[in-house]
């Protein structure tokens, strides 16, 4: 079973610029999950969605990051404009339903974000 | 609010000694725990999850937990360590409301080293 795919792995951009992320869930897996890694924390959930719907995004910095996930399947994280405080490694993870619930989330690698 | 600690950065431990990597939680309602590891440039693993029932935990790689209601924690244990053991460990926390985005919170990590 392929497991949750992301890319880019890395990505250096200077402030103000912007980036974006892709998320590839696990196949059925209909919850998909941002997290933030920032150095030396513990991840922090950005947004949650079922299927096409956000679920939770009360973490999410709505002046500068924006996520979508257009047809229930793979999702973009976008970060518009970048500040210094940005870096970070930003993790997708996908459940079930049932598995969500459990708490059992399958990460991906994580796309690291470096801003200068 | 829901937290986690996990108040040491790094636990170092002998190949075959027995190790345990310490989490404190706090939550309003139950608690549902959870331990995951990170390898170096890798995604996060689930490992165990506690939700109800049995205070003793068993998970992957022979890796368990115990939960302890009166002292709020949920440490990991494995009677004899592996050099492969050698990782980032999260524990991570939600109440069993049922409300919302069943969010976890994770703690901060702690670096497991086993030295040979």
């Amino acid at each position: 079973e392929a497991g949750v795919a992301q890319s880019p792995r890395y990505k250096i951009i200077e402030k103000r610029q912007s980036v974006a992320f892709w998320c590839n869930p696990i196949s059925g897996h209909a919850t998909l999950y941002w997290y933030q890694q920032i150095l030396g924390q513990g991840p922090k959930l950005l947004i949650q969605f079922q299927n096409n719907g956000v679920v939770d995004d009360s973490q999410l910095p709505k002046d500068r990051f924006s996520a979508e996930r257009l047809k229930g399947v793979d999702s973009t994280l976008k970060i518009q404009p970048a500040k210094l405080e940005d870096s970070a490694v930003y993790l997708c993870a996908s459940s079930t339903r049932t598995s969500g619930i459990t708490g059992e989330l399958f990460f991906g690698e994580g796309s690291r974000l470096t801003v200068l | 609010a829901q937290s986690v600690a996990q108040p040491e950065d790094q636990v170092n431990v002998a190949e075959g000694n027995p190790l345990t990597v310490k989490c404190t939680y706090s939550v309003s309602g139950n608690p549902y725990l959870f331990w995951y590891v990170q390898y170096p440039n890798r995604g996060l693993q689930f490992l165990l999850k506690y939700i109800t029932g049995d205070n003793l935990v068993k998970g992957s790689y022979g890796f368990e937990a115990e939960f302890n209601k009166s002292q709020t924690s949920f440490h990991l244990k494995k009677p004899s360590a592996l050099v492969s053991d050698s990782a980032l460990y999260f524990c991570a926390v939600r109440d069993d409301s049922g409300a919302g985005s069943y969010q976890l919170t994770f703690g901060k990590g702690t670096k497991l080293s086993v030295i040979p």
